[in-house]
C-alpha cells in the first residue's frame, strides 16, 4: 500500500535554530499537507499546498514557517527559529483529490525544542 | 465554540460489549465528516467515513444527523485491539485541496 515517508522521525533542536522536516508524499497524489499536534491536544491544519504554492494556511502559519517541494517528490517544512511551543509531532498528508476520503498521513516527526 | 467538540472519555468498555460515542460541529460549511483512529504517539488512521443515512464497516456504525450537527459512533463486540483514541473530523471545502478539522479525540479502552 502506497504510504507516506516522513523523516527524521524524532528531531531535538535548539531555541532559535533552523529545522527542516522532509515528506515524500504518495507519488500521484496532488495536494500536500502539514498539520501538527502538540501532546495531549488536537490535530491541527498548517498548510495545503497544490500546484507549487501554498492554497490555504492557519494562523499558526506565520512568517516562521515555509513550505517548498523542492523537485518532483519531497515536500519539506522549515521552521526558521524554534521557539519551545514549536515542540509538537508533524504529521505531513497528501491527497489524490480534494475528498478527505483520499488523505494519507505520514508517521510524523517528533520536533522537540530544547 | 470549538468547531468539532467531543467527550474526551476514557470510555472504559468490557470486551464483546457495544460503545458508542458522538462529536458535535459548529461550521456547517463542513462537507463531509469522518471517524479517524489515533494510537498513541501515531497518525490518524482513517476508520470511516459518515453518511446521513448512516453506514456500516463491520462492527462500526456512523451516522451524521446534519440537523443536529451532530456525528456518532458505535462500536459492537469491542476487540482489546480498539483500544485507541477516535477522532471526530470534518472537511472543509479550500481553494485547492480540502481541510481537515480534527475534534480532541475520545479515549476509548477495551479491558478484558
Amino acid at each position: 500500500e502506497p504510504e507516506v515517508t516522513q523523516t527524521p522521525s524524532h528531531q531535538v533542536t535548539q531555541m532559535g535554530q533552523e529545522v527542516i522536516l522532509r515528506c515524500v508524499p504518495i507519488s500521484n497524489h496532488l495536494y500536500f499537507y502539514w498539520y501538527r499536534q502538540i501532546l495531549g491536544q488536537k490535530v491541527e491544519f498548517l498548510v495545503s499546498f497544490y500546484n507549487n504554492e501554498i492554497s490555504e494556511k492557519s494562523e499558526i502559519f506565520d512568517d516562521q514557517f515555509s513550505v517548498e517541494r523542492p523537485d518532483g517528490s519531497n515536500f519539506t517544512l522549515k521552521i526558521r527559529s524554534t521557539k519551545l511551543e514549536d515542540s509538537a509531532m508533524y504529521f505531513c498528508a497528501s491527497s489524490s483529490g480534494t475528498g478527505g476520503y483520499g488523505y494519507t498521513f505520514g508517521s510524523g516527526t517528533r520536533l522537540t525544542v530544547v | 465554540r470549538k468547531e468539532v467538540e467531543q467527550d474526551p472519555g476514557p470510555f472504559n468498555v468490557p470486551e464483546g460489549a457495544t460503545v458508542a460515542f458522538n462529536c458535535t460541529y459548529s461550521n456547517s460549511a463542513s462537507q463531509s465528516f469522518f471517524w479517524y483512529r489515533q494510537d498513541c504517539r501515531k497518525e490518524p488512521k482513517l476508520l470511516m467515513s459518515v453518511y446521513s443515512s448512516g453506514n456500516e464497516d463491520g462492527r462500526f456504525t456512523a451516522q451524521l444527523n446534519r440537523a443536529s450537527q451532530y456525528i456518532s459512533l458505535l462500536i459492537r463486540d469491542s476487540k482489546l485491539s480498539d483500544s485507541a483514541t477516535y477522532l471526530c473530523v470534518g472537511e472543509l471545502p479550500g481553494a485547492a485541496g480540502n481541510k481537515l478539522t480534527f475534534g480532541g479525540g475520545t479515549r476509548v479502552l477495551v479491558k478484558p
